[in-house]
């Protein structure tokens, strides 16, 4: 089976500008989860998408957004970048619960994708 | 509120010497525990996983980790560190009926391994 793959790989943005990030999980996970990467903070979770829903949002303000699509990939958003929010932007897929309930199975990451905000 | 602690931001062993990696966890109910590591420039990778079966859980590429549920901990071993063990340490918890999705990570630990 492929992997979680994320494209770009690689960004570079101003700030003010936005900049969308794609998601593509392993074939059969419907749940997505995104993580942003810092030096500083580590890694924090973003949001959670399972049958095109956000289950689950972390505490970043509302300039970070995302969606999925009927086939499980999954877009995130950031409006108005500001220098603080480069970083490296993970996601990862799993698959869901039973009955779509919360799951703790296991989360397999994609490669990231590295923005930088200039 | 539940949270991972990761013991040393950075270890540092020679080639062939035990590796410990450690880890302790915050927690009200019931953990699920990870261990991930990150080259550089890439995603996480699994290494092993708990999920409240057997305490002493064996993963990839000869690590393995014990959850100690008096000491709330979780601490990775390996018995001989290989060059290409150098690379991140990522510790992380998720909790079964509260939280869709969310992996709490701690802040790392990297590994050295000199020749």
């Amino acid at each position: 089976k492929a992997g979680v793959t994320q494209t770009p790989r690689y960004l570079i943005k101003t700030r003010g500008q936005q900049v969308t990030l794609s998601c593509s999980p392993i074939s059969g996970h419907r749940s997505v989860s995104w993580y942003q990467q810092t030096p500083g903070q580590g890694l924090q979770f973003l949001f959670e998408y399972f049958s095109e829903t956000q289950r689950n949002k972390g505490n970043f303000p509302g300039r970070f957004s995302g969606r999925q699509f009927s086939n499980s990939r999954s877009e995130m958003n950031v409006s108005t970048l500001e220098l603080g929010d480069s970083a490296l932007y993970l996601c990862a897929s799993s698959l869901p619960g039973l009955a779509g309930g919360p799951s703790t199975d296991t989360q397999y990451f994609g490669p990231g994708t590295r923005l930088t905000v200039l | 509120a539940q949270s991972v602690t990761q013991l040393g931001s950075h270890v540092s062993v020679s080639e062939g010497a035990l590796v410990l990696l450690r880890c302790n966890y915050s927690s009200s109910v019931p953990p699920y525990l990870f261990w991930y590591v990150q080259y550089p420039n890439q995603g996480l990778q699994l290494l092993l996983k708990y999920t409240s079966a057997a305490t002493l859980v064996k993963g990839i590429n000869g690590f393995e980790a014990e959850f100690k549920k008096s000491e709330t901990s979780f601490h990775l071993t390996k018995p001989s560190a290989h060059m290409s063990d150098a690379a991140e340490y990522f510790c992380a918890v998720t909790f079964i009926g509260t939280s869709y999705g969310k992996l709490t990570f701690g802040q790392g630990t990297i590994l050295t391994v000199h020749p």
